[in-house]
């Protein structure tokens, strides 16, 4: 099946700083996901990025579908931002297709 | 704005016991799923459903069972509660045309198993 690979998996910053996250993926997929789950164990969508680029806020996202990776920006990074970052990809066209998820970034942002 | 409410934040259980945890949404979704989280390895699919009383197996079925009787309803089972079972359990939905929508998720549930 299909692999998700993300990097780092544990990522360390000061407030303020810049950071990217990346999702490596083994096939094709029809749609990728980023999540943000934040230490209370909350899961949020942060961005449906099949291909192309998408922004909202500090946070953007880059999916070249072609050459299978997906990018995860957070720029002037806050305290806030801590979490877990999920990527996941999806194939097949069926309305019930599988999410494969990656195993996650870890991120710490240090006051 | 979608809500998918699972009934507990945390469960304590005993090894042994048969444990439920169920999930509700409000967007008339047709598939729901079931994930569970454990560190190092992801979010990972126990079991979906399309449509009430349909189910399909995920990755990790082995331990699960789950029943889908209303649209809005769907229940995890654990028929007897073993150790390697305490983790975060995720659930979420999703309309059968998505579209660009994403799946929803609920806010997890913490489940220890003593």
């Amino acid at each position: 099946g299909i692999q998700v690979e993300q990097s780092p998996p544990d990522l360390i910053l000061q407030e303020g700083a810049n950071s990217t996250l990346r999702c490596n993926f083994s096939d094709s997929v029809n749609n990728l996901q980023w999540f943000h789950q934040n230490p209370w164990g909350q899961l949020i969508n942060l961005f449906y990025i099949p291909s192309g680029t998408k922004q909202n806020g500090r946070l953007s996202a880059t999916t070249v579908a072609t050459e299978r990776y997906s990018l995860l920006y957070i720029s002037s990074s806050q305290t806030t931002d801590s979490g877990v970052y999920f990527c996941a990809v999806e194939q097949g066209y069926s309305s019930a297709s599988k999410i494969i998820f990656g195993s996650g970034t870890r991120l710490s942002i240090r006051p | 704005d979608v809500k998918v409410t699972q009934s507990s934040r945390y469960l304590v259980k005993r090894t042994g016991e048969k444990v439920f945890l169920e999930c509700v949404q409000d967007m008339d979704h047709e598939n729901m799923f079931w994930y569970r989280q454990d560190p190092g390895l992801g979010l990972r699919l126990i079991y979906f459903s399309y449509d009430v009383k349909m189910k399909e197996k995920g990755d990790i079925p082995e331990g699960y069972s789950v029943s889908r009787e209303k649209k809005e309803r769907f229940s995890l089972i654990l028929e007897s509660a073993s150790t390697n079972q305490t983790s975060m359990y995720l659930c979420a939905s999703s309309p059968i045309d998505r579209g660009n929508q994403p799946q929803h998720f609920g806010d997890g549930t913490r489940l220890s198993i003593l």
